[in-house]
């Protein structure tokens, strides 16, 4: 079955940064766009940005420009989201998801991850 | 920059019907923004239930439909149940394969 696996919850410092692993099974992985969307407490979702594994190709948000990396290691099925120059307001769950073909449909979430950034 | 809007806050009756909509503010939402709708409950993971303007994803039930309306995206819930209250999003592709999501809306049963 389908699982995407994220790696465990963070506690940064502000100006440090994180990276967060999100691990494939049960599909193809470099077949579907993986995504990153993230949740600060309390707050709705964001859209970060995504990447194709098959060539790395990568979209992410005006917002994260400079700060973010999406990248991945096709022999161990993973995708890695990096943010950078942390501060409170990244606070938030970080969550993959998957979509299928080319279509809006994103059928399979992580569990997502927390990043705590706090001195 | 791109927003999507959402109402905030929208209520219901048991078994009522309501509409849900999703707005860009830079022109019409068409079936080429590929607008889905993820319902949210406190503490779980985000779930599709339409994509791609009008596609019910599997599982969901028929009283969950997706449509444009007008120059909107929209989610309409026809017979409202109970554990159908929780927070509701809108995500829309833009031409750039730029993604955006709106802030949500939180749907009151009662």
């Amino acid at each position: 079955q389908v699982q995407l696996v994220q790696s465990g919850a963070e506690v940064k410092n502000p100006g440090a940064s994180v990276k967060v692993s999100c691990k494939a099974s049960g599909y193809t992985f470099t077949g579907h766009y993986l995504h990153w969307v993230r949740q600060a407490p309390g707050q709705g979702l964001e859209w970060m940005g995504w990447i194709h594994p098959k060539k790395g190709d990568t979209r992410h948000a005006q917002k994260f420009q400079g700060r973010v990396s999406l990248t991945r290691d096709t022999s161990v099925d993973t995708a890695y989201m990096e943010l950078r120059m942390l501060t409170s307001d990244d606070t938030a769950i970080y969550y993959c998801a998957r979509q299928v073909g080319i279509s809006s449909l994103w059928d399979y979430w992580g569990r997502g991850t927390l990043v705590t950034v706090s001195s | 920059q791109t927003v999507v809007t959402q109402e905030p806050s929208l209520s219901v009756s048991p078994g009522g019907t309501v509409t849900l909509t999703c707005a860009l503010n830079s022109g019409s939402v068409s079936t080429a923004n590929f607008p889905s709708w993820y319902q949210q409950t406190p503490g779980q993971t985000p779930r599709i239930l339409i994509y791609d303007a009008n596609r019910r994803s599997f599982g969901v039930p028929d009283r969950f439909s997706g449509s444009i309306l007008g120059n909107k995206a929209a989610l309409t819930i026809t017979g409202a149940q109970a554990d159908d209250e929780c927070d509701y999003y809108c995500v829309l592709c833009l031409s750039s394969a730029i993604w955006v999501i709106g802030g949500g809306t939180k749907l009151t049963v009662l």
